[in-house]
């Protein structure tokens, strides 16, 4: 297990579309995280969850953001509707319980929204 | 309001130089992540720190957490062209959830 993978890398859609990113987290954690990033910022938490709970939400993760992570490995984030504010690069991170402060990330998928 | 400021937003020194970079807040931690994070791609984890004063060095970068966790520092000396990218920190805050907290980073570029 090399590390936390998201796919895709890129993804180009048209306003009003619906998408949806994929992680895998490193094999053995159990947290795993979601964050968006806009040029210029740092992350933004959106959802985070332990194994199959989704254990906290910001406000951040409108009615048209939805996660899931039904068996406790891989999740999946999807934006109903997008909009092109929705642009930015989202990020999945994963981390041990027992070890909760050290968070590893992704490479990102950077949405743009035309 | 960002509850983890950093400082400076922007540095360009020559290679060779030292810096300090700065991570502050008026909460409290329990612990406290430095990242480093080049365009395009998500960012890297370099340290963990949990108590307070704790210091870790990583070859040329020492990093140190304030005594009442509610600060942090990373110093970089002799910096290299290789050091270049986007240095955040994020924290979990003590007794709130388990999400990780960023701050809005500080960008770096070290010059030949």
């Amino acid at each position: 297990d090399t590390g936390v993978s998201q796919n895709p890398r890129h993804k180009i859609t048209k306003r009003g579309q619906n998408v949806t990113f994929r992680c895998d987290p490193i094999s053995e954690h159990n947290r795993l995280y979601w964050y968006r990033q806009t040029l210029g910022q740092g992350p933004e938490f959106l959802t985070y969850f332990q194994n199959e709970a989704q254990l906290e939400k910001s406000r951040l993760l409108s009615d048209r953001f939805s996660a899931e992570r039904p068996k406790g490995s891989f999740s999946t984030l999807e934006i109903q509707r997008t909009e092109q504010g929705d642009s930015a690069m989202y990020l999945c991170a994963s981390s041990l319980v027992t070890t909760g402060s050290e968070a590893f990330f992704g490479q990102g998928t950077r949405l743009t929204v035309v | 309001t960002q509850l983890l400021e950093q400082s400076p937003q922007f540095l360009s020194i020559q290679e060779g130089e030292n810096l300090t970079v700065y991570c502050n807040s008026s909460s409290v931690f329990s612990s406290l992540q430095w990242y480093r994070q080049e365009p395009g791609e998500g960012p890297v984890l370099l340290v963990t720190v949990v108590t307070g004063g704790e210091v870790k060095k990583l070859k040329r970068l020492t990093f140190q957490f304030g005594d009442a966790r509610k600060d942090s520092s990373l110093h970089i000396t002799a910096a290299q062209p290789g050091d270049t990218g986007l240095y955040l920190c994020a924290g979990v805050l003590e007794n709130y959830g388990q999400n990780f907290v960023f701050g809005p980073g500080t960008r770096l570029s070290v010059l030949p």
